[in-house]
């Protein structure tokens, strides 16, 4: 079946360092492929997309490579933030999918001064 | 300014006590769907509706009712709820012109307990 696989938190890192949040999928067909984000105390907002191979989404310096090869989609910053402390999940939709996303578990960062 | 509202935020309720969460959305999606969140698993979607009077089962729809009679509403009835329905629940609308790329917009979370 479809599904999304993401690396098990929580991360911790300190600010400034590199982050690196892996994520595989399966899926039949072609997927759209998303990273949502929720901070504490909210809902889930979207952080980036990517609708096509090697297409890159990327928004507040987070970036993200659609790379049907290794079906695979991880998530990158250069530099983190405290405000960056959160929880992120990939996801996917397909056409055939009645619009439905279909979840990782999610990651948690926590980005300490 | 464009949103998804739920309410409540938080309700603690026992055992067999009806209750609704309500989802309003001002966008004029065509889409609206519930799910729930759970720790390690990602979110799961109860329902969905692709349009007014058009609902549907997601992948754990057990102890769940829906109903869409207006297209900005679409409130998530537990008839008689039971501890195992404890969980965060995140109501999202969409649009559905733009293929699968489009996205979805989230509430804010309905975090229920069930004693």
């Amino acid at each position: 079946g479809n599904s999304v696989t993401q690396m098990e938190g929580p991360v911790t890192l300190s600010e400034e360092a590199f982050l690196t949040i892996n994520c595989t999928y399966t899926a039949t067909g072609y997927p759209s492929l998303f990273w949502y984000v929720q901070y504490p105390g909210e809902g889930l907002q979207l952080l980036l997309k990517a609708t096509k191979a090697d297409d890159k989404g990327s928004n507040k310096g987070f970036e993200a490579t659609y790379r049907k090869e290794t079906t695979s989609f991880h998530l990158e910053k250069g530099s983190v933030q405290v405000s960056d402390s959160a929880v992120y999940f990939c996801a996917l939709k397909f056409s055939g999918g009645y619009n439905k996303l279909i979840f990782g578990a999610g990651t948690r960062l926590a980005v300490h001064p | 300014e464009a949103q998804v509202t739920q309410n409540p935020r938080y309700l603690i309720t026992v055992t067999g006590k009806k209750l609704t969460v309500t989802c309003s959305q001002n966008m004029n999606h065509e889409y609206m769907s519930w799910y729930r969140q759970d720790p390690g698993l990602g979110l799961r979607q109860i329902y969905y509706s692709m349009n007014v009077e058009v609902t549907d089962k997601g992948d754990v729809p057990e102890g769940y009712k829906v109903s869409r009679k207006e297209k900005r509403n679409f409130p998530l009835i537990l008839e008689s709820p039971s501890p195992n329905q404890t969980s965060l629940y995140f109501c999202a609308s969409s649009s559905l012109a733009g293929g699968w790329g489009n996205i979805q917009y989230f509430g804010a979370g309905t975090r229920l307990s069930v004693l």
